[in-house]
């Protein structure tokens, strides 16, 4: 069965520091794998976007990994701002299917 | 701004009783999505429309049903909502399919969804 997992389900850091948030799949084959951020009560935004071949992404603070061959991917959050409190989400989009999320908390 | 409209952001019915979510989009994409989205978990996938070409999720029940008479708008329709189907419903679009390329998905804030 195609699975989408990311760890840990809830994070809380301090404001500044950095982050590392993970998501492994099954889903096979796939295209493109993407990370969203939710904020409470809004629709999910897209962060990045990566193809099977590209390894990374960054999207100023935010910087997406990507290993075909483990089938893992990695959203790393630098210098965190308390507006960075959100649920990061993972979707591997050739099934459409969401990762459950990680809910990650930033305080002052 | 081009954007991703729902209406109404908030919308209450009663149990049994017909109700209807309605997005627009001015993006003049293809793809328009429907998913349901319980407290804590990841929004699931409930259909799709590719331009008049409407795609059902297998597991979606039948007493959710989906219009899209133009390319702007696409409808939930719930024909007798339960309890369980209390929820975010967000729409979101792509100018093409998401798979095969990088075509960005575009979220609509969502209706949050009570059923009495």
């Amino acid at each position: 069965k195609n699975q989408v997992e990311q760890s840990p389900q809830s994070l809380i850091i301090l404001e500044g520091k950095n982050c590392t948030l993970q998501c492994n799949y099954t889903v096979s084959p796939f295209s493109n794998l993407r990370w969203y951020k939710q904020d409470t009560g809004r629709g999910p935004v897209s962060l990045t976007i990566m193809t099977f071949s590209e390894n990374t992404k960054s999207n100023g603070r935010y910087t997406a990994t990507l290993d075909a061959d483990t089938k893992q991917s990695s959203l790393h959050i630098t210098a965190s701002q308390l507006s960075d409190s959100a649920s990061y989400i993972c979707v591997v989009s050739d099934d459409m299917r969401f990762g459950a999320g990680t809910r990650l908390t930033v305080k002052p | 701004d081009a954007m991703v409209i729902q209406n109404p952001r908030y919308q209450v019915t009663q149990f049994g009783k017909p109700v209807t979510l309605s997005c627009s989009q001015t993006l003049n994409h293809n793809v328009m999505y429907w998913y349901q989205q319980k407290s804590s978990q990841a929004p699931k996938l409930l259909f799709h429309y590719y331009d008049k070409d409407f795609n059902n999720e297998a597991d979606t029940p039948d007493n959710f049903q989906s219009r899209r008479p133009n390319t702007s708008f696409c409808f939930l329709d719930i024909r007798s909502p339960g309890l369980g189907d209390a929820a975010m419903y967000l729409c979101a679009t792509s100018r093409d399919r998401l798979a095969g390329g990088d075509n960005e998905q575009f979220f609509g804030p969502g209706t949050r969804l009570t059923v009495l």
